[in-house]
């Protein structure tokens, strides 16, 4: 069973810029996964950032961006900010109906 | 405004049954699928069920397939997830979402209520 991948963990300071990346453990991520990426702080529901790799869900900054680099997704995080420091996920559509989240990314900003 | 609002959450024991429901309005509920996500206490989103505008079709993740079913009811704008066979495991938070399609049977989580908890103890 193909599993999607995120890094566990990463940080960035405060006007950094950082990549997360969404992965397959067996093949590359195209944009036929049409790849999502989902912001969660603690205690609060997700909230949609981007969508079909690299379309902004309305409100979204612009400093949030999707792209395919190589063989993953990723959300790139430009001039971050205190407020982004929160858990990241994304979602792929594998296919018949079926999608599968990644394990989510947990940002620190400091 | 899009609101949606998940109720039913209970402490059941194992092997016991529960309906989920998440009442929705602010969008024609018969245009978009909707979703149901868990997430566990202190882990990540996982994928349960999705179903389409109409109904007529359904999908499931392998961990709850055969026991969970996903239905709606477009006259009263709710969204249900009836679980059977509960175990330990399916303890979580449940989140029902807008969904939007991306073409063909591919849909995105869009909009999220803020959950309901089931909670299967051991």
């Amino acid at each position: 069973q193909t599993v999607v991948t995120q890094e566990p963990s990463f940080s960035v300071s405060p006007g950094g810029t950082v990549t997360l990346t969404c992965g397959l453990s067996s093949g590359s991520v195209s944009t036929n996964y049409y790849p999502s990426w989902y912001q969660q702080t603690p205690g609060q529901a997700p909230r949609t950032l981007i969508y079909s790799t690299n379309t902004r869900s309305s409100g979204v900054p612009d400093r949030f961006s999707g792209s395919i680099l190589g063989n993953k997704a990723a959300l790139t995080i430009t001039g971050a900010q205190a407020d982004d420091e929160a858990d990241y996920y994304c979602v792929l559509y594998m296919g018949s109906g079926i999608s599968a989240f990644g394990g989510g990314t947990k940002l620190t900003v400091l | 405004e899009v609101q949606l609002v998940e109720s039913g959450g209970d402490l059941v024991q194992p092997g016991g049954s529960l309906r989920l429901s998440c009442a929705t309005s602010g969008f024609t509920f018969n245009y978009y699928a909707m979703t149901w996500v868990r997430q566990a206490p202190g882990k990540g989103l996982e994928w349960v069920s999705t179903i389409s505008g109409s109904g007529t079709s359904t999908y499931y993740a392998d961990s709850v397939k055969g026991r969970f079913t996903i239905s709606r009811d477009i006259s009263k704008n709710t969204l249900y997830l009836q679980m059977n066979s509960l175990r330990v495991e399916d303890t979580a938070l449940y989140y029902c979402a807008k969904s939007s399609s991306c073409g063909g049977d591919c849909y995105r989580p869009d909009y999220w209520g803020q959950g309901t908890l089931v909670t299967v103890p051991s």
